[in-house]
């Protein structure tokens, strides 16, 4: 079945900064990836997908790129704000009935 | 607006007590998943279901079951709660080949 692991947290940075939260991943075939942000005291929402090699998805300034080569998806901002503070998860799928999530990473941006 | 509903954002209930935790979409989606989430495990599968009246184990059933009467509905019930049970719910429900939609959380107390 699919496994990911993703890059531990937390991760706090001062707004504007660089972001890179890393995922890498282990499934039968090619499937889809995806990013899911989870603002406090809500659930999981999409942030952004990529369905097969090379592709790039984003969203809200939000960049992942799909690289078969590394079996990797990392996810990247050029200039976190405070509003991003979050838990990001990384999952491979669906593949099959399962979606697998990653650990989560949290990330606190400070003013 | 595609959505996830759960029933409940916050429920505090006595140990021993039965608990139902219900989960409603407006997608016509064939599967929904029940999750639980807690600080430093990120989410784990309990149950999911691919179908009325059909439901398959997830990676930490023991202790819940659920039930699945209508395609729209997916019900968690916690047969005599216990204080180990109490956690962040989250519900979430996709087709086979899309990113999965999330309820709000149910964040259950058990005392």
């Amino acid at each position: 079945g699919n496994s990911v692991t993703q890059m531990e947290g937390p991760v706090t940075l001062s707004e504007e900064a660089f972001l890179t939260i890393n995922c890498t991943y282990t499934a039968t075939g090619y499937p889809s990836l995806f990013w899911y942000v989870q603002y406090p005291g809500e659930g999981l929402q999409l942030l952004l997908k990529a369905t097969k090699a090379d592709d790039k998805g984003s969203n809200k300034g939000f960049e992942a790129t799909y690289r078969k080569e590394t079996t990797s998806f990392h996810l990247e901002k050029g200039s976190v704000q405070v509003s991003d503070s979050a838990v990001y998860f990384c999952a491979p799928g669906p593949g099959g009935f399962k979606t697998i999530f990653g650990a989560g990473t949290r990330l606190f941006v400070k003013a | 607006d595609v959505k996830v509903t759960q029933s409940s954002r916050y429920l505090v209930k006595r140990t021993g007590e039965k608990v139902f935790l219900e989960c409603v979409q407006d997608m016509d989606h064939e599967n929904m998943f029940w999750y639980r989430q807690d600080p430093g495990l990120g989410l784990r599968l309990i149950y999911f279901s691919y179908d009325v009246k059909m439901k398959e184990k997830g990676d930490i059933p023991e202790g819940y079951s659920v039930s699945r009467e209508k395609k729209e509905r997916f019900s968690l019930i916690l047969e005599s709660a216990s204080t180990n049970q109490t956690s962040m719910y989250l519900c979430a429900s996709r087709t086979q080949d899309t990113e999965a939609f999330f309820g709000q959380g149910t964040r259950l107390t058990v005392v």
